[in-house]
């Protein structure tokens, strides 16, 4: 199985602050890779697939890059509602995995 | 409006059964592959299972095979979970998630259930 390894497992970041969580692969993974965000007591969300493409409706401010083990994503400015785990989750081979999610809290 | 809404959880005992249902509506179900993904209470996600649009394929994460079995009827807009001899450990939300793509481009959960609660406990 493929391993996602996230980090950091958690942050806590100023309204406003650019907020970078990487993951990286245990094996080649190519580009396949999406990011969700889930907010407490709620299902997760899409916000990026295929490692850099924005999901329709997703703010611009979040953004995805990377390709074989190591992948970012990235929050330009960070904002109040952005609060919530993020999870990245890789879907090269079967069986499809998660990372282990990173809580974003505001400082 | 893609929906997805889940079914089936509660109080199960372990070895027990539960069969979990996930109605769907708002897009053309049978041209999507389909899944389960599950959350332990307070950790992280899994997947589960994904069912083809006609349900000749179908896989599982290891620690399910041949308890869990993952169905649809297409007729009726419905995705199933079948659950088997259940162990405390299966014990999750368990999420119906549509997936979008293919095998020559990306696959992504693009919409998700509110979430089926089940718990295995004596």
């Amino acid at each position: 199985d493929i391993q996602m390894t996230q980090s950091p497992s958690s942050l806590s970041a100023s309204v406003g602050d650019r907020v970078t969580i990487t993951c990286q692969a245990s094996q080649d993974i190519t580009k396949c890779l999406n990011w969700y965000q889930q907010k407490p007591g709620k299902a997760p969300n899409l916000l990026i697939y295929d490692a850099s493409n924005l999901e329709t409706g997703v703010p611009s401010r979040f953004s995805g890059s990377g390709t074989g083990t190591d992948f970012s994503f990235t929050i330009s400015s960070l904002q109040p509602e952005d609060i919530a785990t993020y999870y990245c989750q890789q879907y090269g081979n079967l069986p499809w995995t998660f990372g282990q999610g990173t809580k974003v809290e505001i400082k | 409006e893609v929906q997805l809404v889940e079914s089936g959880g509660g109080l199960v005992q372990p070895g027990g059964s539960l069969r979990l249902s996930c109605a769907a509506s708002g897009f053309t179900f049978s041209s999507h592959w389909m899944s389960w993904v599950r959350q332990a209470p307070g950790k992280g996600l899994e997947w589960v299972a994904n069912i083809k649009q006609d349900g000749s394929e179908r896989y599982y994460v290891d620690s399910v095979k041949g308890r869990f079995t993952i169905s649809r009827d297409n007729a009726k807009n419905s995705l199933y979970l079948q659950m088997n001899s259940l162990r405390v450990e299966d014990t999750a939300m368990y999420y119906c998630a549509r997936v979008e793509g293919s095998s020559s481009s990306w696959w992504k959960f693009d919409y998700w259930g509110q979430g089926t609660l089940v718990t295995v406990s004596s």
